[in-house]
């Protein structure tokens, strides 16, 4: 089976540009988490999605976040325009409904130059 | 508010050694989850173990095993006989959630076993 997939790995770009990070969670968990980790910091809760929906977006940072999650399968994190304290590792994590663990993807490494 | 503190930044120790990696956390909940995560080089953080705030029972899982103490406030980590396949970053977290939703993570502590 495979696991919480993230794309890209890797991704650097200018400030002021924007980047799409695409996560595919594990098939069936309908809780998708983001997280994201700043150089040298806590790894940071960004938001909830249930299904479609979004359930706790406590966590995103300002307005230049969106994130969506298309019928309830992949979800996309948009970042526009991006700035330098964006970069840091953007995780992704899975799981089912009720008590259960999450499963993390590898995470892509975002660097904002 | 809620905080994890992992005072160990790194640690070293030679294989078969045994290592305690401490976590420390504060919370105003009466209800919590702990948890513990480990992230190996190839990146991806893999789920250890939940424990929940009404659970003090010590768990053992193979080398494994969990210290719960809410009177300090902590969930130590204990990997006895390590091995060169432990080394990883490990991460202690909080929530009020049993799920995955809004996490506090600690900095994380990077083990390295020596052979």
């Amino acid at each position: 089976e495979a696991g919480v997939t993230q794309f890209p790995s890797h991704s650097v770009i200018e400030k002021g540009q924007t980047v799409t990070l695409r996560c595919d969670p594990i098939s069936g968990h309908d809780n998708l988490y983001w997280y994201r980790r700043v150089m040298g910091k806590e790894i940071k809760f960004l938001l909830h999605f249930v299904k479609e929906s979004k359930q706790d977006e406590s966590g995103m940072p300002n307005n230049r976040f969106l994130a969506e999650r298309t019928g309830g399968t992949y979800s996309t994190l948009k970042v526009q325009p991006a700035e330098l304290e964006d970069s840091g590792v953007y995780f992704c994590a899975s799981s089912l409904q009720g008590v259960t663990e999450a499963f993390f993807g590898q995470g892509t490494r975002l660097t904002v130059v | 508010a809620q905080k994890v503190t992992q005072a160990q930044t790194e640690i070293s120790v030679v294989e078969k050694e045994d290592v305690t990696l401490d976590c420390v956390y504060e919370t105003r909940d009466t209800t919590y989850y702990l948890f513990w995560y480990k992230q190996p080089p190839s990146g991806e953080l893999v789920f250890l173990i939940r424990r929940n705030s009404f659970d003090e029972q010590n768990e053992i899982s193979g080398r494994y095993s969990w210290n719960f103490q809410k009177s300090t406030s902590s969930f130590n980590f204990t990997i006895t006989a390590s091995q060169v396949v432990d080394s990883a970053v490990y991460f202690c977290a909080l929530s009020e959630a049993a799920g995955a939703n809004n996490l506090f993570f600690g900095t994380g502590t990077r083990l390295t076993v020596i052979p």
